[in-house]
Formats: structure tokens, C-alpha cells, sequence
């Protein structure tokens, strides 16, 4: 299985930052790459799609880069409401797998 | 719109068996699939399975194989997924999604949580 490690595991930002998060993959997914963001109580929710493609409806402080094994999500001027915890996912080779998950905490 | 909407919570026994489901309405077209995430308390999401509802055909987690079947009811067009010889490592809420014939959920269902246990 294509194993995903996000770091880092946890972080806390204020509003106004930018943060970013990194997903590796121990082996290339190409660009078959995705983020989640997740939440407490609530079914994930697609931000990201082929490493860079913002999901319709997502806010533009999302943002995307990366191919083969490294990738980041960055979001810019956070928010309150980005309080959540994000997963990356890969889709290039079954079984589809997602990162531990980096939960995102705001001073 | 889309829209997926799951059947309620479950508690079972170890050994039993469980089925959920999840109607789809909205977007009729097909060259989509669904997909069962799961996820246990505190923990992160597992991938289960996918299915083509355009012929049934599915492809399983190996950790899974065996256990579990994913169906398609194209009268209902609701989606299952049973899971069989539970244990009490199956507690977790269980999310179908619906992919837009790219590989990536696009659409989820607001999850079912299964309890397992004596």
C-alpha cells in the first residue's frame, strides 16, 4: 500500500497567518493527489483535487502544489472557520489511502 | 445537486453482520463511482471500497476481502455495504462518496456510526 505521512501531526496559527501542510508518499502518485478538510462531527469535505485544483465553492486562501511524492496544501489568511483537522489522499493505485491527518488549532 | 443520504446507527454484536446504506439523488448521469471511508473514534479516515454502479463491478481493501460487499440498486439507486463477522475493531462512522469519475469524493454522505459490541 502507498503509504501517506503528513506533517506535521498538529499546528496552531492565528488569524491572519499562513500555514502549510506537507504530504509525502512513499511512492509516486503522480498528481493523483487530494486534501480533506474535516470538521469535529462532520463527513470530510474536498478542497483540493489533482494536487492544484480547487474544489468549486472552496475559498481561494486554499491552495495546492506538488506532484509525484511531495505536495503541499497552503492556506492564506486563516480564518476561525478553519478550525478542522486536513488529510491528505491519494488516488493513483488501490487501495486509496489518506495521510494521519494534521489537526489545525487557532490562537 | 448531489446528494447522499445514509441510513441511521447501528449496534451489533461481535460475529453479526451489518448493512448500510446510502441513496443518491440529484446528478443522474452516470461515469461516476462510490466509495465507504471509515473512521474510527479519534482516529483518521480508512478507504473500504469502490463500486461502479454501471455493472456492479467493485474492488475491495485487501484488509477487508471477504468481509465486506458493496451493492448497487439501481431502482432505489441506493448504495450498500455489508460487513460481515464484525469485531470490535468495526466501530467507526461509516461515509459512502460519490466520485464525479475521477477518482476524488466530491460528495459524501453525513456517515453512520456502527457499534460493535457484547
Amino acid at each position: 500500500d502507498v503509504q501517506m505521512t503528513q506533517s506535521p501531526s498538529a499546528l496552531s496559527a492565528s488569524v491572519g497567518d499562513t500555514v502549510t501542510i506537507t504530504c509525502r508518499a512513499s511512492q509516486t502518485v503522480y498528481s493523483w493527489l487530494a486534501w480533506y478538510q474535516q470538521k469535529p462531527g462532520k463527513a470530510p469535505k474536498l478542497l483540493i483535487y489533482k494536487a492544484s485544483s480547487l474544489e468549486s465553492g472552496v475559498p481561494s486562501r486554499f491552495s495546492g502544489s506538488g506532484a509525484g511524492t511531495e505536495f503541499t496544501l497552503t492556506i492564506s489568511s486563516l480564518q476561525p472557520d478553519d478550525l478542522a483537522t486536513y488529510y491528505c489522499q491519494q488516488s493513483n493505485i488501490y487501495p486509496f489511502t489518506f495521510g494521519q491527518g494534521t489537526k489545525l488549532e487557532i490562537k | 445537486q448531489v446528494q447522499l443520504v445514509q441510513s441511521g446507527a447501528e449496534v451489533k454484536k461481535p460475529g453479526a453482520s451489518v448493512k448500510v446504506s446510502c441513496k443518491a439523488s440529484g446528478n443522474t448521469f452516470t461515469g461516476f463511482y462510490f466509495h465507504w471511508v471509515r473512521q474510527a473514534p479519534g482516529q483518521g479516515l480508512e478507504w473500504m471500497g469502490i463500486i461502479n454502479p454501471s455493472g456492479g463491478s467493485t474492488v475491495y481493501a485487501q484488509r477487508l476481502e471477504g468481509r465486506v460487499t458493496m451493492t448497487w440498486d439501481t431502482s432505489t439507486r441506493t448504495v450498500s455495504m455489508e460487513l460481515r463477522g464484525l469485531r470490535s475493531e468495526d466501530t467507526a462512522v461509516y461515509f459512502c462518496a460519490r466520485d464525479a469519475g475521477d477518482r476524488y469524493f466530491h460528495y459524501w454522505g453525513q456517515g453512520t456510526l456502527l457499534t460493535v459490541s457484547s
